[in-house]
């Protein structure tokens, strides 16, 4: 079973950079989309952005297009997701995911990761 | 952007109820339609995939039905620990997914 652990909590301020880490520690990163999912305190789950671990591909949702970066390093299986200057409306919890996909062409998250918890302020 | 719409947006419930959560496409999107459970403090879990497929190890007293873009989600004999979160979620335009805003099932 996939087991993503991902990195411990940040506390940064306004205009700092930030990268978080999503390590599967049980398989190599073989072949699948790993996403990154944004929760803000008190609120809904919001898919940011995805990679498929084989060829780098990524996908942006358009509200995080241009704002965040996700990257991976397939040697190591782990997914990065990367911000060049925070703000305080980046206060929130993140989550990597897998997505696992069947033979019917069903794509669901399976497994999650534990979630960091980002907070920026002055 | 496919957007997901749920309703309620909370509903209060006893130990024993049956509940009904709603999930709205705004396109069609076939039976391409998960749901996922929430709690405090703690990931997301996965459910119900493809419409009505439980996950490995999830209660029979979940359930889901719908096609096209009406969805349900129905719990028979809500458990203690059946109090959580509930989020909708399409894959219709995957890998690309969009989740619904939520339902909070409190008692």
């Amino acid at each position: 079973e996939v087991q993503l652990v991902q990195s411990g909590a940040e506390v940064k301020k306004p205009g700092e950079s930030l990268k978080i880490s999503c390590k599967d520690s049980e398989y190599s990163f073989i072949n699948y989309w790993i996403g990154w999912v944004r929760q803000m305190p008190g609120k809904g789950l919001e898919l940011m952005g995805i990679i498929y671990s084989g060829d780098s591909d990524t996908r942006y949702s358009p509200s995080f297009q241009g704002q965040v970066t996700i990257s991976v390093d397939r040697p190591i299986s782990t997914a990065y997701l990367q911000w060049s200057s925070l703000k305080a409306s980046d206060t929130a919890m993140y989550y990597c995911a897998r997505l696992h996909f069947d033979n019917s062409g069903y794509y669901r998250f399976d497994s999650w990761g534990q979630g960091t918890l980002v907070t920026v302020s002055s | 952007d496919i957007q997901m719409t749920q309703s309620p947006s909370s509903l209060s419930a006893s130990v024993g109820d049956r509940i009904t959560i709603t999930c709205r496409a705004s396109q069609t999107i076939s039976n391409y339609l998960n749901w996922y459970q929430q709690k405090p403090g703690k990931a997301p879990k996965l459910l119900i995939y493809a419409t009505s497929n439980l996950q490995n190890g999830v209660p029979s007293r979940f359930s889901g039905s719908g096609s096209g873009t009406d969805f349900t989600l129905t719990i028979s004999g809500l458990q203690p620990e059946d109090f959580a979160t509930y989020y909708c979620q399409q894959s219709y335009s995957a890998p690309l997914l969009t989740f619904g805003g939520g339902t909070r099932v409190e008692t």
